[in-house]
């Protein structure tokens, strides 16, 4: 069974940092490129970054360019997102999730963590 | 960065009722496009890839078409549990961007 699990997700003032974390479990996490995807309180989708199956290929939204880094670790199956200089539009349910490769092209996000919430408030 | 649009905000619906929905692009993505269902205090789901291909485990019901920056997303039938927001997302381009979806609300 595939399993994403987010957790580091807690309240942190805006200026702060945190770190979270994505176990992944059930499939080939070494072979795949994953995503940290978020979602503001009663608000869409925003792809927030994407980093290859080697740490090769990495990706921000503009948004949080130059603020959050996208790690992983493949011996442990985890993914991570250091966050720092928090905001307040950071606010959101983060989810972790893989870009499932097709013929070898990347064809959308397959599998969903079940997201971990940041809220950044004083 | 690709803009994604999607058509309309909200739609009633009655069970049994066929549906569609629109998502356009602001350029082209070509095939590139997957729609998400999403219910609330769940993760989205993927529902199709490659703008028409369903993903494992997606019912028939639901089917994808469209190329280039224009694309739309079909329920036929209905069921209680499709009600939900959808999303369609390019992955032509970086950054990967989502449209603002539709939600589908029973009339």
């Amino acid at each position: 069974e595939v399993q994403l699990v987010e957790s580091g997700g807690g309240l942190v003032k805006p200026g702060g940092s945190l770190r979270l974390s994505c176990a992944a479990s059930g499939f080939t996490f070494s072979s795949s490129t994953m995503n940290w995807i978020r979602q503001a309180p009663g608000k869409g989708l925003e792809w927030v970054s994407s980093i290859s199956s080697r740490s090769d290929y990495i990706y921000y939204a503009d948004s949080v360019k130059g603020r959050f880094t996208i790690s992983r670790h493949n011996a442990k199956n985890s993914l991570y997102l250091e966050m720092n200089s928090l905001r307040a539009e950071d606010t959101a349910v983060y989810y972790c999730a893989r870009e499932v490769s097709i013929f070898e092209v990347l064809s959308g996000f397959d599998y969903w963590g079940q997201g971990t919430l940041l809220t950044v408030s004083s | 960065e690709i803009v994604m649009t999607q058509s309309p905000a909200t739609l009633s619906v009655s069970p049994g009722e066929s549906v569609t929905f629109s998502c356009r692009a602001s350029q082209t993505v070509l095939s590139n496009l997957a729609w998400y269902q999403q219910k609330p205090g769940q993760a989205p789901r993927l529902l199709i890839y490659r703008a028409s291909t369903r993903a494992t485990g997606i019912p028939d019901r639901f089917s994808g078409s469209g190329y280039g920056s224009q694309f739309t997303l079909t329920i036929s039938s209905l069921q209680s549990e499709d009600f939900a927001v959808y999303y369609c997302q390019q992955y032509s381009n970086w950054p990967r961007t989502f449209g603002p979806g539709t939600k589908v609300d029973i009339k």
